[in-house]
């Protein structure tokens, strides 16, 4: 399985666009790039994937360049509410017979946004 | 559907006990996930089913935990003998496996064993 590496922690103010960065070197071809949001007492909610280029839809994009070995999940014009950890994570989710049927969850980035 | 659903929400148990979960999927989910997490840290992988068949168990999982999902439906987490380590929030996902990784977690199960 790929793993990833994501900033612990970072601070950000509301209505600022805000974009977390996530490192993937062995990203394999049919990977794809998850990344959940989770607040605390609840679980992880899924907000967007891509395989490459540029995903967006109505709360937020990613970008993958061309190498995939990273990815960019960019939330624009964040809220208080936006306050989160937020997971990145690499697989195929077990659809071309390998061993990656599971989700693996890092540590994940928390996000503060403060007023 | 309303998703995921885990029962119950809260268990507080004293060491030495059995306890069991259970984990309500999407109804044409075929695939389902358990997870514990503890303070701090993301969810930690336990084991998966694809539809009744348990495919892979993280080795993490000691002999006192089971799992099942006897009619690929519903599926259920058995802790024996528990121990104040055993104390986390136990989260169960499901998804549908059609070539991509968007899965539906439940609100979790939180375990207090004192």
């Amino acid at each position: 399985l790929a793993k990833t590496t994501q900033p612990i922690s970072m601070d950000s103010y509301e209505g600022q666009e805000v974009n977390i960065t996530c490192s993937h070197n062995n990203i394999a071809t049919n990977d794809y790039i998850t990344w959940y949001q989770q607040f605390p007492s609840q679980g992880p909610r899924f907000i967007i994937q891509g395989y490459k280029t540029k995903v967006t839809n109505e709360v937020a994009s990613l970008f993958i360049p061309a190498d995939r070995k990273s990815s960019t999940l960019s939330l624009p014009r964040v809220s208080l509410s936006d306050t989160a950890v937020y997971y990145c994570l690499v697989g195929d989710g077990g659809n071309y017979g390998g061993s990656q049927g599971n989700l693996i969850f890092g540590k994940g980035t928390k996000l503060s946004v403060k007023p | 559907d309303t998703g995921v659903s885990q029962d119950p929400r809260h268990k507080i148990t004293k060491r030495g006990q059995n306890v069991t979960f259970r984990c309500d999927p999407i109804s044409e989910h075929n695939r389902l996930y358990w997870y514990r997490q503890t303070l701090g840290q993301g969810p930690e992988f336990l084991t998966y089913f694809q539809n009744e068949a348990q495919l892979e168990k993280s080795r993490l999982l000691s002999d006192r935990f089971s799992a099942e999902r006897p009619k690929g439906s519903f599926s259920t987490l058995e802790i024996q003998r528990t121990e104040q380590g055993d104390s986390a929030m136990y989260l169960c996902a499901s998804t549908f496996v059609s070539g991509n990784t968007e899965a539906f977690f439940g609100q979790g199960t939180r375990l207090t064993v004192v």
